[in-house]
């Protein structure tokens, strides 16, 4: 009954591979978001998603692409991957207006 | 557009004794206040909530934090610190309208035995 999962947990690849990270919320919650922390545990809002629209796009490369085919759904998939791109990566959801629930991180390790 | 701003990037405390930890934030409209700690290699829980009601608000673990709006802060306390206390700590804030969450640098809590 997790409520906001994630997968992978880890994630170890090559530069230049394409991956993917998935996540699934089951609260009925109408937005999701994706997070990047740092190895200083800054964390940077990349995405927002409300009912399956984009409604905040961060100064992203355009390697990274979100895809929500539902409003339990945000995806993640990353292109051309690069050394910088190793973090961890918080997939979360919410009502509008009120706390983010988060699920348990994707660490990308970029070789 | 809202922010906050979290003082002291890195606490530590003994055992036993007080915690604080400092939240200012900047908000064009009423606040929704947000304290979420992780502790290591975990995601963000949250610890307390602030949505306009009683601008003392008690949370998990212990932990509480007052609204106060003539000084735009939002501090975390806890009156005696334990060794599991140990964490990162994150401030953050909205709106009622709002979609998106601005969250502070953090706060790393170190407690010593």
């Amino acid at each position: 009954d997790t409520a906001v999962s994630q997968t992978p947990k880890y994630l170890v690849t090559q530069m230049g591979n394409d991956k993917s990270i998935k996540c699934e919320q089951n609260l009925g919650h109408d937005t999701m978001y994706w997070y990047k922390q740092d190895s200083k545990k800054f964390l940077k809002i990349m995405f927002s998603y409300n009912n399956k629209e984009l409604i905040i796009n961060e100064t992203v490369p355009n390697r990274f692409s979100p895809k929500s085919p539902d409003k339990a759904h945000l995806n993640l998939h990353i292109n051309s991957l690069e050394l910088g791109d190793s973090a961890v990566y918080f997939c979360a959801s919410s009502p509008i207006g009120n706390e983010q629930f988060f699920g348990p991180g994707t660490r990308l390790t970029v070789l | 557009a809202q922010s906050v701003t979290q003082l002291g990037s890195h606490v530590s405390v003994s055992e036993g004794a007080l915690v604080l930890l400092r939240c200012n934030y900047s908000s064009s409209v009423p606040p929704y206040l947000f304290w979420y700690v992780q502790y290591p290699n975990q995601g963000l829980q949250l610890l307390l909530k602030y949505t306009s009601a009683a601008t003392l608000v008690k949370g998990i673990n212990g932990f509480e934090a007052e609204f106060k709006k003539s000084e735009t802060s939002f501090h975390l306390t806890k009156p005696s610190a334990h060794m599991s206390d140990a964490a990162e700590y994150f401030c953050a804030v909205t709106t009622n309208t709002g979609n998106q969450f601005y969250f502070g640098t953090g706060t790393s809590l170190t407690v010593i035995p």
